[in-house]
């Protein structure tokens, strides 16, 4: 069965410096991965997705993600943090057997990000 | 204009009452979703439908009744709610099934549900 697991539960930051999201996966097969993110009482929001193309994915607001399959991680970084991206934020996989018939997106436990200033 | 809206945002009521979620889509996508997320954040589907033909039903109790009367709308109607029911419901939407080559899903702004 697939499954991801986010390492941090929380992370805080200062304003301008890295952020580093790690996210492990499990997969039987080549996985799709996803990174989404939830600001204050609002919904998701798709920051980029890994489909077996290239292995640096770049994203919205100056996210990327590595996917490494000898590490089978998909960690998400950014060079430079600002005080807008305080979120929630959440690695997911696809489950491309569920069911034999569809897809089905499995979401780690999340990952709190607060940005000092 | 608001591409995935839910109705209410905030519900708060009684122990066995019943209650309704309504979502809707402009966005002309064919597969409609719900989500649970818990106090800890941890977010589940519970439903998901695609051109109103439930294909989804993640072993949800059966007080849970999904309703799609076409594919821009699917409702949840909760009848006697309990305490563990409380969490922030979640609609959603995509293309089509294939998540797994496109993953988007376009996420409401939830529905907070207190039961008390």
């Amino acid at each position: 069965a697939q499954s991801v697991t986010q390492l941090d539960s929380h992370v805080s930051v200062s304003e301008g410096t890295p952020v580093l999201l790690r996210c492990n996966y499990s997969s039987s097969y080549s996985p799709s991965l996803f990174w989404y993110v939830q600001h204050p009482n609002k919904g998701l929001q798709l920051l980029l997705k890994y489909t077996s193309a290239a292995t640096l994915v770049k994203g919205i607001n100056g996210f990327e993600a590595e996917f490494k399959k000898s590490e089978t991680s998909f960690h998400l970084t950014k060079p430079s943090a600002h005080m807008s991206d305080a979120a929630e934020y959440f690695c997911v996989v696809s489950d491309p057997n569920y069911g034999g018939a569809t897809n089905k997106l499995i979401f780690g436990t999340g990952t709190l990000l607060a940005v000092q200033p | 204009d608001t591409a995935v809206s839910q109705t209410p945002k905030y519900l708060v009521t009684q122990m066995g009452n019943d209650k309704s979620i309504k979502c809707e889509q402009n966005l002309g996508h064919d597969t409609m979703y719900w989500y649970k997320q818990d106090s800890k954040k941890f977010l589940k589907i519970m439903f998901s439908y695609n051109n109103k033909e439930l294909i989804i039903n993640e072993t949800v109790p059966n007080r849970f009744s999904p309703k799609s009367p076409d594919k821009a709308h699917l409702n949840l109607h909760i009848n006697s709610l309990e305490l563990g029911d409380s969490a922030v419901y979640f609609c959603a939407s995509s293309q089509d099934l294939d998540t797994q080559n496109t993953g988007e899903l376009f996420f409401g702004e939830g529905s907070r549900l207190t039961v008390l």
